[in-house]
């Protein structure tokens, strides 16, 4: 699986646009970019997925360069409620041994 | 149902205590996992299991015993367990063990050896 890299934290103001940037240098071509959001005390949950270009849903978009040697989620209009720790992960959708691993993530505080 | 239920959701043991976790999930999921969460870590895989048989194994410790009795159910089985143990154990399951997306997890057990 690819490693990731992303800021460990990260502050931002409620109503404000945060981007949190993954780095993955040695992404594989069938390797696909993942982001789950945790809060405290609760499991993680899916955000988003993409290959390449943009990915786009009701919570969030994804940007993915052509090199897809990064990444990066984009929160339009944060809330307090979007206070938690944000995951990149990348690897493939299928095979892969069935490891979803978790690298640091970054930790979002967003304020008033 | 679209939740991975996991009871207790806390859990105090002695060191030689004998208890267990357990996890359910009506998705029809074939795939289900057990992650452990020290505080300010990331959630780190433990075991897999793929239609109801243990794939997975990353070393973890026999004081940690998994079983899934059936396609629904997932119990993590602790004896005799060291307070570095104390941590967040999350369940969750995904839809086909081939495939590495859609996971779905529990809250969790926070669990606290004393």
């Amino acid at each position: 699986l690819a490693k990731t890299t992303q800021p460990i934290s990260m502050d931002s103001y409620e109503g404000q646009e945060v981007n949190i940037t993954c780095s993955h240098n040695n992404i594989a071509t069938n390797d696909y970019i993942t982001w789950y959001q945790q809060f405290p005390s609760q499991g993680p949950r899916f955000i988003i997925q993409g290959y390449k270009t943009k990915v786009t849903n009701e919570v969030a978009s994804l940007f993915i360069p052509a090199d897809r040697k990064s990444s990066t989620l984009s929160l339009p209009r944060v809330s307090l409620s979007d206070t938690a720790v944000y995951y990149c992960l990348v690897g493939p959708v299928t095979g892969g041994g069935n490891k979803l691993t978790f690298g640091t993530g970054t930790q979002l505080k967003v304020e008033l | 149902d679209t939740e991975v239920t996991q009871t207790p959701k806390h859990l105090v043991m002695g060191m030689t205590n004998k208890k267990s976790l357990k996890c359910e999930q009506h998705m029809g999921h074939r795939a289900m996992y057990w992650y452990k969460q020290k505080a300010k870590k990331p959630p780190e895989l433990m075991f897999v299991y793929s239609y109801e048989k243990l794939s997975i194994n990353e070393s973890v410790p026999s004081r940690f015993s998994p079983e899934c009795p059936n396609s629904s159910l997932l119990n993590l089985h602790l004896h005799a367990l060291q307070p570095e143990d104390s941590a967040l154990y999350l369940c969750a399951s995904s839809q086909d063990p081939g495939l590495n997306y859609g996971y779905t997890f529990g809250s969790g057990t926070r669990l606290t050896v004393v």
